[in-house]
């Protein structure tokens, strides 16, 4: 999976409590994604990242924040959960270039009750 | 207003015979397209992707895809359908929303082949 690796691959937590999701990378590219896939919906875009200490937002951001040290760590934090971000979560990297695919990672299941 | 639209969340057909999974996108600018496939429990995998190089992309699998910039749309297709293609496919296209550092994703179509 070009080098992705998310953790926890699967995580059961309580409404209010943080939550941090990581995605490391090992093919130093520039640009990293989170998105979120619910059914019916596809995938939307979080936040994404263009490197280290650069962010934005995507169309649904709210409720998450990003931080990115380094450049292979993209972290994905929920500062107090909610049943609506029960979903999976879906890290991904692209090198440089507007034509460039993005790669994904496997995913992390995320439930909270 | 969404910017890319698969018509059909699930498609069926027989093992054998031709599929097609449609795509249609709104941009403002040249497009770049992509294809997806997702199995169970996995991430996404790239199919094939549009670069505007040819607007005939062959991709892996036996999958290919016409982009018809009169008809905004780049849809895929495989002449013989394998019981392995059984997988949720998904159009995207870069030059939505933040030049073409994103991609936005369709909905999904989930292609169900039956023997």
């Amino acid at each position: 999976d070009a080098g992705i690796t998310q953790s926890p691959r699967h995580k059961v937590t309580e409404t209010g409590t943080p939550v941090t999701l990581r995605c490391h990378q090992t093919e130093n590219h520039r640009y990293m994604y989170w998105y979120r896939q619910d059914p019916g919906h596809g995938l939307r875009l979080i936040h994404y990242s263009y490197g280290v200490k650069d962010t934005d937002k995507g169309e649904v951001s709210d409720g998450y924040s990003v931080s990115r040290s380094k450049t292979e760590d993209f972290l994905l934090t929920l500062e107090s959960a909610t049943s609506s971000q029960t979903s999976v979560y879906f890290c991904a990297i692209r090198s440089d270039g507007s034509n460039s695919p993005l790669h994904f990672g496997n995913g992390t299941r995320l439930t909270v009750t | 207003a969404q910017s890319v639209t698969q018509l059909g969340s699930h498609v069926s057909v027989s093992e054998g015979a031709l599929v097609l999974l449609r795509c249609n996108y709104s941009s403002s600018v040249p497009p770049y397209l992509f294809w997806y496939v997702q199995y169970p429990n996995q991430g996404l995998q790239l199919l094939l992707k549009y670069t505007s190089a040819a607007t005939l992309v062959k991709g892996i699998n036996g999958f290919e895809a016409e982009f018809k910039k009169s008809e905004t749309s780049f849809h895929l297709t495989k002449p013989s359908a394998h019981m392995s293609d059984a997988a949720e496919y998904f159009c995207a296209v870069s030059g939505v929303r933040s030049g073409y550092s994103t991609l936005t994703f369709g909905k999904g179509t989930m292609l169900l082949v039956s023997p």
